[in-house]
């Protein structure tokens, strides 16, 4: 079983700070995915990671593969109360997709 | 993307009764579709990839006797929950891989619960 913990589980700072979330695992993944979901809602795609060290920028959040395929950070800078959400990496292998433990994020005004 | 569309949004059902959720992909034929569930505060676990035309293939330790898919269409799986019990309740989730090789779309989610 290809197993992914993200850490923090949780995380609460205020507007305005940076932070990384972690998504880490034994296993190797032939593509990385994050996900944001809102409560009552399905998980919806931020980005997809392919190649070892990879990094992606979208606005404010910017993702990184780890070289090994088997590691990914997810770094906001200047976090706002719109980043609330849960956030999810997803490891795709053996034809599906797995994912993480999660990390609740609560941006504070 | 694909547009997944899923119904009901939320049930409420008796115990012992059986509910169905539609998962339907709305512009894309999608040969597989998945179905996961999602405990409150807690990440998504995959239960079972439904095959268009074949049997799904089921998660260890989900009983395929209890969540019963059926994936009739290339634009329709379905999810019954046989003899619903309260720890059946929660939130159960489709997605489609649509046409880009990495993409899965998920529907909005069912929220059962059973009393």
């Amino acid at each position: 079983t290809q197993l992914l913990e993200q850490s923090p589980q949780f995380l609460s700072i205020q507007e305005g700070e940076n932070l990384t979330v972690y998504c880490n695992s034994s296993s190797v993944f032939s593509s990385l995915q994050w996900y944001r979901q809102e409560p009552g809602e399905g998980p919806v795609l931020l980005v997809t990671v392919v190649t070892g060290g990879e990094v992606k920028k979208l606005k404010r959040l910017t993702f990184q593969f780890g070289d090994a395929r088997k590691d990914s950070s997810l770094h906001i800078t200047a976090a706002q109360p719109g980043d609330t959400g849960l956030y999810l990496c997803a490891g795709f292998g053996n034809e599906k997709l797995t994912f993480g433990t999660g990390t609740r994020l609560t941006i504070i005004p | 993307g694909a547009v997944v569309s899923q119904h009901p949004s939320w049930v409420i059902c008796k115990s012992g009764t059986s509910v169905k959720i539609e998962c339907r992909s709305l512009d894309f034929q999608a040969t597989t579709m998945f179905w996961y569930r999602q405990f409150p505060k807690q990440s998504l676990m995959l239960m079972a990839t439904s095959n268009e035309g074949s049997k799904a293939t089921y998660e260890q330790g989900v009983e395929k006797d209890k969540f019963l898919i059926n994936h009739a269409s290339l634009t329709l799986s379905t999810l019954t929950v046989t003899s619903a019990h309260p720890e059946d309740s929660s939130f159960y989730i489709c997605s489609v891989r649509d046409r880009s090789f990495y993409g899965y779309t998920f529907g909005s989610g069912t929220r059962l619960t059973v009393v």
